[in-house]
C-alpha cells in the first residue's frame, strides 16, 4: 500500500500562473482534505471531499478549486496563483468521521513568486 | 479561530527525560487525537483519545483527556532523539463533516543525545 501520495514534491510558480495538484490515496477512504500549512499557523483545511462528486470548503477556500472525480483523487486547483499562497500543502483522507484518523501525504512545497 | 492551543510552543529536553505537552480547546468535541510532523514530512497520527475516555497509553505515549477543563495533555517517557519533531492536538467535533479536525498550531520537542 502506497497510503497517500502527493504529485508534485516541489513548485515554483509566477504570479498569475496556474496548476493543480494532485492526491491520490488507494485506502477505499470516502473522505479527502486538503490542508495548507504556514509557519506558526498549524493546519488549515481549504477543501474536503465526503465522497466521490463531491466537494465542501473549509475554512480557507478562497483562490483555490477542487474536484474529485475518482474515489481515490482529490485535486487542488490554483488559477492565478499570488504570492500569499506560498505554504506547504498536504492531502488527507480517512473513513467516515468522527473517532477515524486521518492518514496524510508527505506534502508539495509550493513559492510564487 | 477555532484552532486548538498548545502550550509550550517549544520544548528542549535531554534524552531520557520526559516531554509533557498540553493542548487546550474551547468548544465540545467527540475525540481529540495526537499526531506527529517530523521536519518537512506529513503528519503521523499518534493515538486518538474519545471524550468519554480520560487516559490512554500507547507504548511510551500517555494522553489524558479532561473535558471539564477542555483540554488534554500528551506525556512522552524516556525521550529520545528520534522524538524530536512537532507535536499537533487536533479535535474532532461531530459526525459528518462536523468531525473535521481542527488542528492547533503544534509544540515543537527537541530531544538531545
Amino acid at each position: 500500500n502506497a497510503g497517500v501520495t502527493q504529485t508534485p514534491k516541489f513548485r515554483v510558480l509566477k504570479t498569475g500562473q496556474s496548476m493543480t495538484l494532485l492526491c491520490a490515496q488507494d485506502m477505499n477512504h470516502e473522505y479527502m482534505y486538503w490542508y495548507r500549512q504556514d509557519p506558526g499557523m498549524g493546519l488549515r483545511l481549504i477543501h474536503y471531499s465526503v465522497g466521490e462528486g463531491t466537494t465542501a470548503k473549509g475554512e480557507v477556500p478562497d483562490g483555490y478549486n477542487v474536484s474529485r472525480l475518482k474515489k481515490q483523487n482529490f485535486l487542488l486547483g490554483l488559477e492565478s496563483a499570488a504570492p500569499s499562497q506560498t505554504s506547504v500543502y498536504f492531502c488527507a483522507s480517512s473513513y467516515q468521521p468522527p473517532g477515524y484518523e486521518q492518514y496524510f501525504g508527505p506534502g508539495t512545497r509550493l513559492t510564487v513568486t | 479561530s477555532q484552532q486548538g492551543e498548545e502550550d509550550p510552543q517549544a520544548l528542549s529536553i535531554q534524552e531520557g527525560e520526559n516531554a509533557t505537552m498540553n493542548c487546550s480547546y474551547k468548544t465540545s468535541i467527540n475525540n481529540l487525537q495526537w499526531y506527529r510532523q517530523n521536519s518537512g514530512r506529513g503528519l503521523v497520527h499518534l493515538i486518538l483519545i474519545r471524550s468519554n475516555e480520560r487516559e490512554k497509553h500507547s507504548g511510551r505515549l500517555r494522553v489524558t483527556l479532561d473535558t471539564s477543563k477542555k483540554s488534554s495533555s500528551l506525556l512522552i517517557t524516556a525521550s529520545r532523539a528520534a522524538d524530536t519533531a512537532s507535536y499537533f492536538c487536533a479535535r474532532g467535533a461531530g459526525g459528518g463533516s462536523q468531525g473535521n479536525l481542527i488542528f492547533g498550531k503544534g509544540t515543537k520537542l527537541s530531544v538531545k543525545p
